[in-house]
């Protein structure tokens, strides 16, 4: 069965600290994982995707199929980076996206 | 940036009675979603709809739960009885292509069941 597992509910850094946002999951195909960002009072957004190896804001996520794992993280992280990150997870026909329960970061001077 | 765009914001149902969610999603978009989330809870899919019919739901999307694309532009979600346990933010979302493609999602419609 298709399951993200996000175990932090909330994550407190201060400022210039580093950031990472853990996630597992279980899926029996090749996975497209996505992490997704909803800042507060605004909706949810593609923050990155694991296909296009890409760097958004400062973060970065590697896929880890040996550890199941798609961790996100940021070498220092700024006040405006609070909100809520959700990892996510696509089954193989792209008919179906496939959240964690999110991760609320927190990130104070 | 195009957004996808749900009405109403908010909306207050009493136990039972019907509701219908709208969602017009990006002009070009082909795939669209809903999906609902309980307050403290994750964001739950509901359902997935591309050529006019349903492409895959989830135990949540019962009998109660219908969709519909009734013009070519609006997406609906209707639930024939509302209960309780339906008080959720409703996600509509729309992508381009199926595969790898960055999903837009709405701002939500507040769904309270009295």
């Amino acid at each position: 069965a298709q399951r993200v597992t996000q175990p932090e509910k909330l994550l407190s850094v201060f400022k210039g600290a580093p950031v990472e946002l853990k996630c597992n999951y279980s899926y029996s195909g090749s996975p497209e994982l996505f992490w997704y960002v909803q800042y507060s009072r605004q909706r949810l957004q593609l923050l990155l995707r694991h296909i296009s190896r890409e760097s958004i804001k400062g973060f970065t996520a590697d896929l880890n199929k040996g550890e199941t794992s798609f961790h996100l993280k940021k070498p220092f992280a700024q006040e405006e980076d609070s909100a809520m990150y959700y990892c996510a997870l696509s089954n193989q026909a792209g008919t179906a996206l496939i959240f964690g329960k999110g991760t609320t970061l927190s990130v104070s001077s | 940036e195009p957004e996808v765009t749900q009405t109403p914001s908010h909306q207050v149902t009493q136990m039972g009675q019907e509701v219908i969610l709208r969602c017009v999603p990006i002009s070009n978009h082909l795939y669209f979603y809903w999906y609902r989330q309980i307050l403290g809870q994750k964001v739950e899919f509901l359902v997935s709809f591309y050529n006019n019919e349903i492409s895959e739901k989830s135990e949540i999307f019962d009998d109660q739960f219908s969709v519909e694309r009734p013009d070519g532009s609006n997406f609906t979600l209707k639930i024939r009885s509302t209960k309780l346990e339906d008080s959720a933010m409703y996600f509509c979302a729309s992508k381009v292509a199926r595969l790898n493609e960055k999903l837009f999602f709405g701002s939500g419609t507040q769904l309270s069941v009295l």
